[in-house]
């Protein structure tokens, strides 16, 4: 009944630190997903990787990196982090034909960047 | 940017009694799905309606799709305070978009 993972759950970072968001989903889902969730913006799609193999960019991909391990595990890297990528992260993760099915999230990384 | 947008912003109401929310789009969908957020979780799908469904039926929830307004509307009918979220619609884009776009939510506050 695990789902969708992400670790860690909260990280301060300092500036022009790097670290990787690691999400892995256990339900033999082909499409994964990035977003960040701001105060007031919704949630935005950073990056989305469609099947294994492939990614591709979302609306707010700069300053961000992503790799499909395989396919349980989708990781979000930031090389240099800003105080402008202090949000909230979520993973999700959905079945062969993505938007024709509901996602399913995972509970967050709340990251801080100082 | 985003391709749904919520109305209201925020809605505060009395246990027992509905919430209705709404949802604008700006393009051609495939579908609409509507989740809910806890303060402090992750997103939880609620339900999905195609566009060539009117509405859609899931316990105490009601979900309305009017394709020629670009429009849609989440009716929770004898809400509770365990209702007390935040409830976001998403929308593909037609044209086998692989990703869903969020509006920015509606945050639903149900008082006991």
């Amino acid at each position: 009944n695990a789902g969708v993972t992400q670790t860690p759950k909260f990280q301060v970072l300092k500036t022009g630190q790097s670290m990787t968001l690691q999400c892995a989903q256990d339900m033999n889902h082909n499409s994964m997903y990035w977003y960040r969730q701001d105060p007031g913006m919704g949630l935005r799609l950073i990056y989305y990787s469609a099947s294994e193999g492939t990614t591709d960019k979302g609306e707010v991909p700069n300053g961000y990196n992503v790799s499909r391990l395989n396919k349980r595990e989708f990781s979000l890297r930031l090389e240099s982090a800003a105080p402008s990528q202090t949000s909230v992260y979520f993973c999700a993760s959905s079945g062969r034909q993505g938007v024709n099915y509901g996602y399913t999230f995972g509970s967050g990384t709340r990251l801080t960047v100082v | 940017s985003q391709q749904g947008e919520e109305d209201p912003q925020a809605l505060s109401i009395q246990e027992g009694e509905n919430a209705t929310m709404n949802c604008s789009y700006k393009t051609s969908i495939n579908n609409l799905q509507w989740y809910r957020q806890n303060s402090g979780r992750g997103l939880v799908h609620l339900i999905l309606i195609r566009s060539n469904e009117r509405e859609k039926h899931s316990g105490r929830l009601r979900v309305t799709l009017d394709t020629s307004k670009k429009s849609s509307s989440l009716l929770i009918t004898a809400s509770r305070a365990a209702d007390t979220a935040s409830y976001f619609c998403a929308t593909d884009a037609r044209g086998g978009s692989e990703k869903l776009v969020f509006g920015k939510g509606t945050k639903l506050t149900v008082n006991p």
